[in-house]
């Protein structure tokens, strides 16, 4: 089946630097959405991109989706310690059901004040 | 609005028991979804329904059931619970028309 690879898996940083993490796919996507997981919460939508080349902002945190489709990347700046947290790439399956996303396993943040 | 909400937040069962994992949404999202998340494995889903009364199996449906009889309620069913269950369930929602889903809180589940 499709599957998204997210990388990095972790990320140790120290407040106030910038962080950058991707989302690729060998299948196509025609949607692609980032999540915020806090600790002992559920995901949170943070950015949903719905067109090739699309680059989507949503204050410090700015997202694009990829010009092939098969992929896309999630930029933090000037993190600050509640960017903690685990970041998800999802999206519906091309040519699947309606009723479904697949979500990468994830990017762990941790951000030393 | 509540949003989605997930009764219980915990729970410890023993191998064999049955429970039933309660989910409810209040915003008249016809798309409803189980999914379970694993250290390492991300969100994987289990059961999802587009509208009352339909349902269909996620990646990893074996050993669930689930029931969609009102657009609210969508309860996951774990028949004979087992260790290999363990694990934190979220529930989901969102409208036909939209891919954003809104997540519950998750209930913890620990097999023994």
């Amino acid at each position: 089946g499709q599957q998204l690879n997210q990388s990095p898996q972790s990320m140790f940083i120290q407040e106030g630097e910038d962080v950058s993490m991707n989302c690729t796919s060998s299948s196509i996507f025609n949607t692609w959405l980032w999540y915020k997981q806090d600790p002992g919460e559920g995901p949170v939508l943070l950015i949903a991109l719905y067109k090739a080349g699309e680059l989507t902002s949503n204050g410090r945190l700015t997202a694009q989706f990829g010009i092939t489709r098969k992929d896309s990347f999630l930029n933090i700046s000037a993190s600050i310690p509640s960017d903690v947290g685990i970041y998800f790439c999802a999206g519906p399956p091309y040519g699947g059901s309606q009723g479904n996303l697949i979500f990468g396993k994830g990017t762990k943040l941790s951000v030393k004040p | 609005n509540a949003g989605v909400t997930q009764t219980p937040k915990f729970q410890v069962l023993k191998t064999g028991q049955s429970m039933t994992l309660q989910c409810a949404q209040d915003m008249n999202h016809e798309y409803m979804s189980w999914y379970r998340q694993d250290p390492g494995m991300g969100l994987r889903l289990i059961h999802y329904s587009v509208g009352a009364g339909i349902t269909d199996q996620g990646e990893v449906p074996n050993g669930y059931n689930v029931s969609r009889s009102t657009t609210e309620d969508f309860p996951l069913r774990l028949l004979s619970a087992a260790p290999s269950q363990t694990s934190v369930y979220f529930c989901a929602s969102r409208r036909y028309y939209q891919e954003t889903q809104y997540f519950g809180p998750g209930t913890r589940l620990l097999v023994l």
